[in-house]
C-alpha cells in the first residue's frame, strides 16, 4: 500500500538557519509528489510538486525539493528560513497513473525562533 | 478569483446529531475531493468526485458519511448521527481535472462533537 512518511513531528530552527523537512514514501512506481504549507486556522496551499524531468524543483517562497528515487525520498529545504514560515508541512504523494488523489504524511510542524 | 470556499466555518452538534458541510468549488472545476484532518494529523481521503460522478469514495468511514454533488459544482458532506470521533477538520478541494493539475483546497470546516 502506498504511504507517506515525515520522520520528524516537530523541528525548531532560529530565523536565518537553513531547513531541511523530510520526506519518504512507500510506492511500486515513480509517483507524483507534492509539498503543502498549512497555517493555523487555514487551508493547505501548494509549495511545490514533481511530476517528472529535472528531479531538483523550485517552487514558491523560495523553498525547494529535492527527488531521490534511490531513496525514495523528496526532502524540502530552504536555505534561510523566515519568522512567517513557522507552519505546519505535508508531503503528499498521488498515483501516477490516477487522478491526483493524495495521500499525506502526518506533517511536520515547524517552529521559528527569532 | 474566488477560491474553494466552505461553510459553515465551524460547527459543534450534539451526538447523535446530522450535520451537513458545505464546500463551494473554484468555477468550472471538474474534480472535487473531500478530506478529513484529525487534530494533529495529516488530512485523509474521504471522497471523489469528477463532475456529478462519484467515483472513488473509499475514505468514507462508515455507512454514516455520504457525499453528493448533483449538479457538478456545489458539494455536500453528511454525516448522520454524529460520534465524538468524528470531530475533526473537513477539507474541501478542487481541480481543473487534468492529471497534472494540483489540488486548491479550502480553509475547512471545524466540526466538534460533544
Amino acid at each position: 500500500a502506498q504511504s507517506v512518511t515525515q520522520p520528524d513531528i516537530h523541528i525548531t530552527v532560529s530565523e536565518g538557519a537553513s531547513l531541511e523537512l523530510r520526506c519518504n514514501y512507500s510506492y511500486g512506481a515513480t509517483p507524483y509528489l507534492f509539498w503543502y504549507v498549512q497555517s493555523p486556522g487555514q487551508g493547505l496551499q501548494l509549495l511545490l510538486k514533481y511530476f517528472s524531468g529535472d528531479t531538483l524543483v523550485q517552487g514558491i517562497k523560495g523553498f525547494e525539493a529535492e527527488f531521490k528515487r534511490s531513496q525514495s525520498s523528496f526532502n524540502l529545504r530552504k536555505p534561510s528560513v523566515h519568522w512567517s514560515d513557522a507552519a505546519e508541512y505535508f508531503c503528499a504523494v498521488a498515483f501516477s497513473g490516477g487522478y491526483n488523489k493524495l495521500i499525506f504524511g502526518a506533517g511536520t510542524r515547524l517552529a521559528v525562533h527569532p | 478569483g474566488a477560491g474553494v470556499s466552505q461553510s459553515p466555518r465551524y460547527k459543534v452538534a450534539k451526538r447523535g446529531q446530522d450535520v451537513a458541510l458545505r464546500c463551494d468549488p473554484i468555477s468550472g472545476h471538474v474534480s472535487l475531493f473531500w478530506y478529513q484532518q484529525a487534530l494533529g494529523q495529516g488530512p485523509e481521503f474521504l471522497t471523489y468526485f469528477q463532475n456529478e460522478a462519484q467515483l472513488d469514495k473509499s475514505g468514507l468511514p462508515s455507512d454514516r458519511f455520504f457525499a453528493e454533488r448533483p449538479e457538478g459544482s456545489v458539494s455536500t458532506l453528511k454525516i448522520q448521527r454524529t460520534q465524538q470521533e468524528d470531530s475533526a477538520v473537513y477539507l474541501c478541494a478542487s481541480s481543473p481535472g487534468q492529471r497534472n493539475s494540483p489540488l486548491h483546497f479550502g480553509n475547512g470546516t471545524r466540526l466538534t462533537v460533544t
